[in-house]
């Protein structure tokens, strides 16, 4: 089972930051927290990865809270080619991926 | 730099036989991990390999097998098809077993057995 909880759907408005979130309450100490986006038809996409500090990269920000029980994806400005299922995982370096249902963000024109 | 390549893209086979599916990993990747897609689902995990040896499995009967070659390419090979065998089948490629970065996808291979 999925060890995150992530809203099942969300809009955001283009040229805007959207912010996804995920609630990971029972992380144990050494869990990463991993992004992937799957848009339709395609395979899932890694976006970002962190284990306690907030980490950046090209595509978005990861903000890990300080006890580590919730995170945010921030897409800064967000496209309509960011419209796509976002997932978020936990896992330790030699586990397996393992997928929720995760949150569908439709961007709006 | 090729990223993870999967064939066929389509594939329609008859309840009761055998699909082979076939992955190439990205570029300097040398495990290889699958996963079975329904349609409206996250992908389910169902097997990895690494130094040509399955190391980890999900909860999958045994007519999944899998093989991974000396190249690191790797095959999935389902038998006696059921009709709840249709998905979406994805390959993921990473450097090193336990690597803590993130995996590379296929576009993947959608199996419909008719």
């Amino acid at each position: 089972d999925a060890k995150t909880t992530q809203p099942p759907s969300m809009d955001c408005a283009e040229g805007r930051a959207a912010n996804l979130p995920c609630n990971h309450s029972t992380i144990s100490g050494n869990e990463y927290v991993y992004w992937y986006r799957q848009i339709h038809s395609q395979g899932p996409q890694y976006i970002i990865h962190g284990l306690k500090n907030n980490e950046t990269n090209e595509m978005a920000s990861l903000i890990i809270t300080e006890d580590r029980k919730s995170s945010t994806l921030i897409l800064p400005h967000a496209t309509l080619r960011d419209t796509a299922v976002y997932y978020c995982i936990v896992r330790v370096a030699n586990e397996k991926l393992t997928f929720g249902t995760g949150t569908r963000l439709t961007i709006i024109p | 730099d090729a990223g993870v390549t999967q064939s066929p893209t389509h594939l329609i086979k008859t309840r009761g036989q055998q699909v082979t599916l076939r992955c190439s990993p990205k570029s300097g990747h040398d495990t290889v991990s699958w996963y079975q897609q329904a349609l409206g689902q996250g992908p389910q995990f169902i097997f990895q390999y690494y130094e040509e040896e399955e190391r980890q499995r999900g909860n999958f009967p045994d007519r999944f097998s899998g093989h991974q070659f000396p190249n690191y390419s790797s095959e999935l090979n389902v038998n006696a098809l059921l009709l709840g065998d249709s998905a979406l089948y994805l390959c993921a490629s990473i450097y090193g077993a336990e690597n803590n970065y993130g995996y590379t996808f296929g576009s993947g291979t959608r199996l419909t057995v008719v």
